[in-house]
């Protein structure tokens, strides 16, 4: 069984500081790693994906991959209340299909002004 | 330029009933893939459709069925529904003929309510 694993929260952070998300997976030969944001009562809404071990950055965030660890994590700096969602982190299948996804349950995250 | 629409945005139907929802890709995408979402889940993969054929299906059984059409645009029908049909049923597509046929980006969803 093929599973992606987070910590479900909620993940409460002050306003302004870091918040640190963590995404564990079973897969070793996964290739694509993607987290997302998704308010109460929306979809999910795609922040980043990251393909290779290190960092990736975009603006206030920061996807983290180790593959040898299989693990990937998200980071946000500066926290803003707009920040609080949860967090999805979503794994693709491999070598079976390059084209199913399996996805975390989420981390819900919560800043505080 | 358009995003992922789906429709209706809200259904309610009793069991044992069928239901068909609707979903047109981004624009330039051309794959699409149908999830559902249970209140405090993360998407479960129904299938995915590229080039109008099922090209992935996930663990669901075959009350559930799909069709994509020459616009790429899709369809997912559910024959008779059970209480454990209701979630939110998301669209997502994405690019079927780059590695980028992973990136999904999601359509706003809709919400399914079985009586």
């Amino acid at each position: 069984q093929k599973e992606v694993e987070q910590n479900s929260g909620p993940l409460s952070v002050p306003e302004g500081a870091i918040a640190s998300l963590n995404c564990t997976y079973s897969d070793r030969g996964s290739q694509s790693f993607f987290w997302y944001r998704q308010y109460s009562g929306k979809s999910p809404e795609l922040i980043m994906s990251i393909y290779s071990n290190g960092d990736k950055e975009d603006g206030r965030f920061t996807a983290q991959l180790n593959k040898a660890s299989q693990y990937v994590s998200l980071l946000i700096r500066d926290s803003q209340p707009s920040d609080s969602a949860t967090y999805l982190c979503a794994v693709n299948i491999a070598p079976d299909s390059n084209y199913q996804l399996i996805w975390g349950a989420g981390t819900k995250l919560i800043i505080k002004p | 330029d358009a995003g992922v629409t789906q429709s209706p945005t809200h259904l309610i139907k009793t069991r044992g009933q069928q239901v068909t929802l609707r979903c047109s890709p981004k624009s330039g995408h051309d794959t699409v893939s149908w999830y559902q979402q249970a209140l405090g889940q993360g998407p479960q993969f129904i299938f995915q459709y590229y080039e109008e054929e099922e090209r992935q299906r996930g663990n669901f059984p075959d009350r559930f069925s799909g069709h994509q059409f020459p616009n790429y645009s899709s369809e997912l029908n559910v024959n008779a529904l059970l209480l454990g049909d209701s979630a939110l049923y998301l669209c997502a597509s994405s690019r079927g003929s780059a590695r980028d046929t992973d990136t999904q980006y999601f359509g706003p969803g809709t919400r399914l309510t079985v009586l």
